[in-house]
């Protein structure tokens, strides 16, 4: 596994609260990753960091942010949750080409 | 782990059959391809990849294709197994700053016994 560990696995949240997602990691690696999986969809790219403070928007970026203080934590907020939010969302860390992912995290939004 | 009920593609294969998994990509300035296999409860695990001045890869019972002509990809999977019972997905790299991937829908792999 590369050594992610996402948290929480599971969370139910209120339309409008604020939810942050953790993605931990034990190996030092410099690029990291949040997707979102929905039906019909496969993995979208949310944000990705190349470095401490340095991160940047992917595909679907609107309504999320991201912050990397430092090199093992890669965390991602939503800052008013929305039911279009509702999904499984998993971290990756890039490992020379390839990338490898956590366990995911399904959010479901009420 | 976690998965999604997704609403794929299906092909279903007699154990011990050949089975080809099929993709289309989307940029021809893609550099570096990958398969990725879910089973059910779990992240996305590596099966092979393909670097885009190479049009065939083999592994272990998987073999990778690649036509950049046509922008297509394939994976096959010989003597299928109950184990390779999953989901697979092709992703695509861009050669950028943040090597991000771009993954395709995906297609549910069923093997019967």
């Amino acid at each position: 596994d590369a050594g992610i560990t996402q948290s929480p696995r599971h969370k139910v949240t209120e339309t409008g609260t604020p939810v942050t997602l953790r993605c931990h990691q034990t190996e030092n690696h410099r690029y990291m990753y949040w997707y979102r999986q929905d039906p019909g969809h496969g993995l979208r790219l949310i944000h990705y960091s190349y470095g401490v403070k340095d991160t940047d928007k992917g595909e679907v970026s609107d309504g999320y942010s991201v912050s990397r203080s430092k090199t093992e934590d890669f965390l991602l907020t939503l800052e008013s949750a929305t039911s279009s939010q509702t999904s499984v969302y998993f971290c990756a860390i890039r490992q020379g080409p390839e990338a490898f992912f956590g366990q995911g995290t399904r959010l479901t939004v009420v | 782990g976690e998965s999604v009920g997704l609403h794929l593609p299906t092909l279903s294969v007699q154990e011990g059959d050949n089975s080809i998994i099929n993709c289309a990509y989307s940029n021809s300035a893609s550099d570096y391809f990958i398969w990725y296999k879910q089973e059910s409860g779990k992240g996305p695990q590596f099966i092979i990849d393909i670097r885009s001045n190479m049009d065939k890869r083999q592994g272990q019972r998987v073999t990778v294709l690649l036509n950049k002509t046509v922008k297509h990809l394939s994976l096959q999977i010989a003597a299928t197994q109950p184990g390779d019972s999953a989901v697979y997905f092709c992703a695509e790299r861009l050669n950028n700053a943040g090597n991000m991937l771009t993954f395709g829908g995906g297609t549910r792999l069923m093997v019967k016994p």
